[in-house]
Formats: structure tokens, sequence, C-alpha cells
């Protein structure tokens, strides 16, 4: 069975610094996609990024990018110049080949002004 | 563009009540539709999804029944509520490989 496993219950960081979240997930399957969601305190669920795995390039979304590292099963988040706002829960899903989401158990991220 | 409607936000009802919380969608056809739990401070747990109309999947033996009457609408039941249902419950839908999008949440406490 497929699992995803985020190793930081809790992290903290200055505004302004650079900060990764890591994920990493087993699986058998070759093709599968990997998302990072992002949950505020409101607790509205916002999908931050998007991977297939069948592409080599990292995934990227302005200040948000990732270290998709296939071979390693792994799956980090990096968030630069980190603003108050990011301040939030963060969750790695794996998504099967029935279209399955996978989740990881979270990371809460404070960012401190 | 696509939308999902759930409701209500907030929800604060007895032990033993009935509980029906909604879930539509806009924009799209034949989503497969999602209800999961939160605890406070916690990850997902799937509580049921659906492929289609009338088709209904649970992961989680419980209190709680989920229907889907129509094409995009998904609807979470209960006939008698536990203190245990308490938490926060979102709904979400998805197609293919598509991120799934999720609702804004229903946060209900059991008192």
């Amino acid at each position: 069975a497929q699992t995803v496993t985020q190793s930081q219950p809790e992290m903290s960081v200055q505004e302004a610094e650079t900060v990764t979240l890591s994920c990493t997930y087993d699986t058998s399957e070759s093709n599968y996609y990997l998302f990072w969601y992002k949950q505020p305190p409101s607790r509205q669920m916002i999908l931050v990024i998007r991977q297939e795995a069948y592409k080599q390039q990292n995934a990227t979304e302005n200040r948000f990018s990732v270290n998709f590292q296939k071979a390693a099963k792994s799956f980090s988040l990096k968030i630069s110049d980190s603003q108050l706002g990011d301040t939030a829960m963060y969750f790695c899903a794996f998504m099967d080949s029935n279209y399955q989401l996978i989740w990881g158990a979270g990371t809460k991220l404070i960012i401190k002004p | 563009s696509q939308t999902i409607h759930q409701w209500p936000a907030t929800l604060v009802q007895p032990v033993g009540s009935p509980l029906s919380l909604e879930c539509t969608v806009e924009g799209t056809s034949n989503p497969n539709l999602y209800w999961y739990r939160q605890a406070a401070g916690r990850g997902l747990q799937l509580l049921f999804y659906s492929v289609g109309i009338g088709q209904i999947s649970s992961e989680v033996p419980q209190n709680l029944s989920a229907s889907r009457p129509q094409d995009r609408q998904f609807i979470l039941s209960s006939k008698k509520l536990l203190l245990s249902d308490s938490g926060f419950y979102l709904c979400a839908w998805s197609t293919g490989p598509r991120p799934y999008t999720f609702g804004s949440g229903t946060r209900l406490t059991v008192v």
C-alpha cells in the first residue's frame, strides 16, 4: 500500500527566510501525481503545487517550488521569501492510479514577523 | 468555471439528533466526489467517495452514511449523532488526475 510521510510535525522560520518541508512516499507505481496543499487557519484546503511523476523538471509556482527525486521517492516543498500569510498546515499527497489521494499527516508551518 | 458549495459552515447538534451536510458542484459533469473528516490539528480521513450517481464507497465503518442523489450533489448523513462525530468535514471533487478542489468545510460540534 502507498504511504506518505511528513517527518516534520512543526516548523518555524522568520519572515523572508526560505524554508523546506519534506515529504517521502512509498509506491510501486511508475506513473503518478504528487501535490502540496496548504490549509491556513481558515481551514480552506488550497492547492499549492502539482508534480507529474513522468516529468523530470521540478514544478514551480511563484515562491513555491519542489525538489522531486523520483528514485529516492522524495517530494520536498521549498518556500522562498516566506510571508506571514504562508503560516498554515501543509499537506503532501500522492495520487494513485485510481486517482485516490493518499495524504501525509501534515506539517504546521509558522512564519514569525 | 467550476465551483463547489458546502453548507452549513458551522453546526452545533445535540447527541442523538440527525445530521445532513450537503455539497454541490457546478461547472463540471460526472465528478468524483469525496467526504473527509479532520480532527483539530490533524490530517484528513477519507470517509466516503463516489464515482457516479448512487455509487458510494465507504472507507471507514462509522455512524455516518453518504448519498449521491444527483450527479453533482453529495450528502453526508447520520440518523443519530455521537459525541465522536464532532469534527471538521470537507467535501471535495475531482476528475481524472486533476487536483482535488475542496469546499470551505463544515465545523460540526456535537453536544
